[in-house]
C-alpha cells in the first residue's frame, strides 16, 4: 500500500508568481484535503475534494484553487503569490468525506515566497 | 481563527515524567482526532474519539473525550524522548485543527 506523496518537497517562488503543488492520495482513498501550516501554527483547512468535486472550503481567497483527477490525485494552485503564502502545504487523503473519517497526511511541500 | 484551543502551547519535561495536554472548544464535535507531527513531516493520526466520556489507550498515551464532546485530553505516562513533537487535535466535520502543544522530552 502506497502512502500519501507530495511534490515538490521544497519550492521557492517570487511574489506575484503562480505555483502548482501535487498530491497522490493513498491507494483506495477517494477524498483529498489541503491544508496550509504556517510556522508554529496548526494546519489551516483550505479545501477538500471528493470524487473530483470541491466538498468544502476554508477561509481562503479564490486565488487558491484545486483539482482532483479520476485517479484521486490532486493539485493545489495558488495565483498571485504573496509573502504570507510562505508555509508548509499539507495534503491528506481519506476514504470517506464529511462523516467520520481518518486522514493520512503526506510530508508536505515547503513553499517560500520572496 | 482556531475554534479548538490547545494548552499548554509549549511543554518541556524530563524523561519519565507524566503530562497532560488539553483540547477545548465551545463547539460540540461528533468525533475528535489527535495527531502527532514531527519536524519536516506531516501529522500522523494517533486516535479518534467518538463517544462522550470515551477513554482510549495507546500504550503510554491515554485519550479522553469530554462528556459533552466539547473537549479532550491526552495524558502521557513516563514520557520518553521519542514522544517529542507537536500534538494536534482536530474536530471532525469542519476539519479545523488546534494550534497544537509542542512537547519536548529531555533525556
Amino acid at each position: 500500500e502506497t502512502g500519501v506523496t507530495q511534490s515538490p518537497t521544497h519550492l521557492i517562488k517570487t511574489r506575484g508568481q503562480q505555483v502548482t503543488l501535487r498530491c497522490s492520495s493513498q491507494s483506495g482513498h477517494n477524498t483529498v484535503s489541503w491544508y496550509q501550516q504556517a510556522l508554529g501554527q496548526g494546519p489551516q483547512f483550505i479545501f477538500q475534494y471528493y470524487r473530483e468535486e470541491e466538498n468544502g472550503r476554508g477561509n481562503f481567497p479564490p486565488r487558491f484553487s484545486g483539482l482532483q483527477f479520476p485517479n484521486y490525485s490532486s493539485e493545489l494552485n495558488v495565483n498571485a503569490l504573496e509573502l504570507d503564502d510562505s508555509a508548509l502545504y499539507l495534503c491528506a487523503s481519506s476514504l470517506t468525506s464529511g462523516a467520520l473519517y481518518e486522514q493520512y497526511f503526506g510530508p508536505g511541500t515547503r513553499l517560500t515566497v520572496t | 481563527t482556531q475554534l479548538l484551543e490547545q494548552s499548554p502551547q509549549f511543554l518541556s519535561i524530563q524523561e519519565g515524567e507524566n503530562l497532560t495536554v488539553y483540547c477545548n472548544s465551545s463547539s460540540v464535535f461528533s468525533s475528535l482526532q489527535w495527531y502527532r507531527q514531527e519536524p519536516g513531516e506531516g501529522p500522523v493520526l494517533l486516535v479518534t474519539v467518538v463517544t462522550g466520556g470515551e477513554v482510549k489507550k495507546l500504550k503510554r498515551l491515554t485519550f479522553q473525550f469530554g462528556d459533552a464532546r466539547k473537549d479532550s485530553s491526552l495524558h502521557i505516562t513516563a514520557a520518553q524522548p521519542g514522544d517529542t513533537g507537536l500534538y494536534l487535535c482536530a474536530g471532525e466535520g469542519d476539519m479545523r485543527f488546534g494550534a497544537g502543544t509542542r512537547l519536548t522530552v529531555k533525556p
